[in-house]
């Protein structure tokens, strides 16, 4: 079965700094997706950013990237100029390439931004 | 385009009942999942039904049971309820294989 780790119960970061949250996994499989969600307060789960396993290339949207290290199994989300709506619950989350949307979830990482 | 709808937002119900959630999925969109979001267990997926057949379960006892409708929408059944059901519930559609999932906003269902 898949795991998913996420090893950082809770981060701070300063108003436009950077901050690093970390996602480690466990999988014998070589076709799959990682994701990382976003829960604010308002509870409703946001994608932030996804990544194939099979892409070399790290992910990016806006001032969120990803560093996808396939043979060390891990999955880190980069901020950039962190904002105050960037605080809240941070989900690292794996879906296996074959059948089905079966998500496998970390037990989350909560970032508060201080301004 | 409209999101993920999921009703009711808030629910209390007492210990014995039953309880039925709904979800409508994105237009389109044929994959629902659900999952339990709880503060001791986390995220934990129940099922998914993709064009009305379940094809993923999770590990829950058979009291938590769903079904999906021709028109892609979801719903999900807890019967005999235990305070320990208490819990966010979410779902998640998918457009078909994925593989991105777009969540509703969950229903806060607490038992009593």
């Amino acid at each position: 079965a898949q795991t998913v780790t996420q090893s950082q119960p809770e981060m701070s970061v300063q108003e436009a700094e950077t901050v690093t949250l970390s996602c480690t996994y466990d999988t014998s499989e070589s076709d799959y997706y990682l994701f990382w969600y976003k829960q604010p307060p308002s509870r409703q789960m946001i994608l932030v950013i996804r990544q194939e396993a099979y892409k070399q290339q790290n992910a990016t949207e806006n001032r969120f990237s990803v560093n996808f290290q396939k043979a060390a199994k891990s999955f880190s989300l980069k901020i950039s100029d962190s904002q105050l709506g960037d605080a809240a619950m941070y989900f690292c989350a794996y879906r296996s390439g074959e059948y089905g949307n079966k998500l496998v979830f970390g037990a989350g990482t909560i970032l508060r931004v201080k301004s | 385009k409209a999101g993920v709808t999921q009703t009711p937002r808030y629910l209390i119900k007492t210990r014995g009942q039953q309880v039925t959630l709904s979800c409508s999925p994105i237009s389109g969109h044929r994959s629902v999942s659900w999952y339990q979001q709880t503060p001791g267990q986390g995220l934990q997926f129940l099922f998914e039904y993709f064009s009305e057949t379940q094809r993923n379960k999770g590990n829950f006892p058979g009291r938590f049971s769903g079904r999906q409708f021709s028109n892609s929408r979801s719903e999900m059944n807890v019967s005999t309820l235990e305070l320990g059901d208490s819990a966010l519930y979410l779902c998640a559609s998918t457009r078909g294989d994925g593989p991105e999932a777009f969540f509703g906003q969950g229903t806060r269902l607490t038992v009593v």
